[in-house]
């Protein structure tokens, strides 16, 4: 059984502070990584993705990546208030077929 | 931005009725998906559909679910009996390439009585 896990939270920065989001999964054959935000009662929405060892950035957001340890992580720098939702880690084993398999997701809350 | 939608946006129906979710995936998408979140859990997976045929389906997607890509924009999710644990938000996404990013539609949220 393929997992992905993630501390649920809540995680709670104050806004400016750097929030730190882990997220593990147990396929060692999973290919492709991504990080969604999930805003109560709406849709995933991709953020990040992430596909070889290392750091990827993109503006506020660094995904990173290792493999060796199976571990993903997304930083959030200068956090916002609107940065506050839940955050999906989902993997893709491709040699599996396509489909995303979720993590529960951290909630992050940043306050003013 | 081309968007995925989905129709209608919440569905109330009574234990033992099918219902029919309805999706319009991103136009030059060609991998489209059913997911669900029960309230308060984790994003499922449910199907992944492509050159017009199921390519992958999980435990959850059994015989009272079907999908089918009824013309070259809609891509439906039929519950042919519902019960009271398939009220749940239901997630079309789609995706284009070898990325595999995949794109959410908002959502329908089924509530079953």
């Amino acid at each position: 059984q393929k997992e992905v896990e993630q501390n649920s939270g809540p995680l709670s920065v104050p806004e400016g502070a750097i929030a730190s989001l882990n997220c593990t999964y147990s396929d060692r054959g999973s290919q492709s990584f991504f990080w969604y935000r999930q805003y109560s009662g709406k849709s995933p929405e991709l953020i990040m993705s992430i596909y070889s060892n290392g750091d990827k950035e993109d503006g506020r957001f660094t995904a990173q990546l290792n493999k060796a340890s199976q571990y993903v992580s997304l930083l959030i720098r200068d956090s916002q208030p609107s940065d506050s939702a839940t955050y999906l880690c989902a993997v893709n084993s491709n040699q599996a077929g396509t489909a995303l398999i979720f993590g529960k997701g951290t909630t992050l809350s940043v306050s003013s | 931005e081309p968007e995925v939608t989905q129709t209608p946006s919440h569905q109330v129906t009574q234990m033992g009725q099918e219902v029919i979710l309805r999706c319009v995936p991103i136009s030059n998408h060609l991998y489209f998906y059913w997911y669900r979140q029960i309230l308060g859990q984790k994003v499922e997976f449910l199907v992944s559909f492509y050159n017009n045929e199921i390519s992958e389906k999980s435990e959850i997607f059994d015989d009272q679910f079907s999908v089918e890509r009824p013309d070259g924009s809609n891509f439906t999710l039929k519950i042919r009996s519902t019960k009271l644990e398939d009220s749940a938000m239901y997630f079309c996404a789609s995706y284009r390439d070898a990325l595999g990013e995949q794109f959410f539609g908002p959502g329908t949220r089924l509530t079953v009585l």
